[in-house]
């Protein structure tokens, strides 16, 4: 069965501090990837996405993600954090599922990152 | 990138009552949108895929008599939680897909459902 898996799930970092939240899939096809982030009371906002071209992806407020098929991956990344990025990032993939045809968005189970001022 | 609304944002009702959940889509059209339940601390789980002018389509698991869908138009979909028990208790959310297949959502801002 298809799944997504963040390793961390709490994650404390001071500002200024580099970020990468891991997040690896289970799918033997094409994907397409994603990273969502929640921010305190607020709905989920699409932070980058991967289709296809250029595995190393930026998104919005200096967030990147790096696609490595061969390792299963589409890890998250930021050089320098902010108190603001205080936030759950989902991790999620999209692809066909083999049993009904359609395409199906699995999420991992999210991250919870809490930057120190 | 497309606006999505929920109301009620949330409800607190007694077990054995309907609970209705609006979704819209305020500047996009959507023949599919994606309803979605999030339990505390865990990944969102998708419930079912609601298709305008047709029958929702389930997910393994999510029973249909309970959690009936209707997507009456091509920017409103109902969730109604039927004869709601404690173990309803959660945070609904529903998204709404640029394009069809492996597009990206756009989330509502979803709805604590709180059962007595």
């Amino acid at each position: 069965a298809q799944s997504v898996s963040q390793h961390n799930h709490h994650v404390i970092l001071s500002e200024a501090a580099s970020l990468e939240l891991g997040c690896n899939y289970s799918y033997g096809g094409t994907v397409n990837l994603f990273w969502y982030v929640q921010y305190p009371g607020q709905h989920l906002q699409l932070l980058l996405k991967y289709f296809s071209g250029d595995p190393l992806v930026k998104g919005i407020k200096g967030f990147e993600a790096e696609f490595i098929k061969s390792k299963f991956s589409f890890n998250l990344r930021k050089p320098s954090v902010q108190w603001s990025d205080t936030a759950e990032y989902f991790c999620a993939v999209n692809a066909v599922d083999w049993g009904s045809g359609t395409y199906k968005y699995i999420f991992g189970t999210g991250t919870r990152l809490k930057v120190l001022a | 990138g497309a606006v999505v609304s929920q109301h009620p944002s949330r409800v607190i009702c007694k077990s054995g009552t309907s609970v209705k959940i609006e979704c819209r889509s305020l500047d996009f059209q959507a023949t599919t949108m994606f309803w979605y339940r999030q339990f505390p601390k865990q990944s969102l789980m998708l419930m079912a895929t609601s298709n305008e002018g047709s029958k929702a389509t389930y997910e393994q698991g999510v029973e249909k008599d309970k959690f009936l869908i209707n997507h009456a138009s091509l920017t409103l979909s109902t969730l109604t939680v039927t004869s709601a028990h404690p173990e309803d208790s959660s945070f609904y959310i529903c998204s709404v897909p640029l394009a069809a297949g492996g597009s990206t959502q756009y989330f509502g801002p979803g709805t604590r459902l709180t059962v007595l």
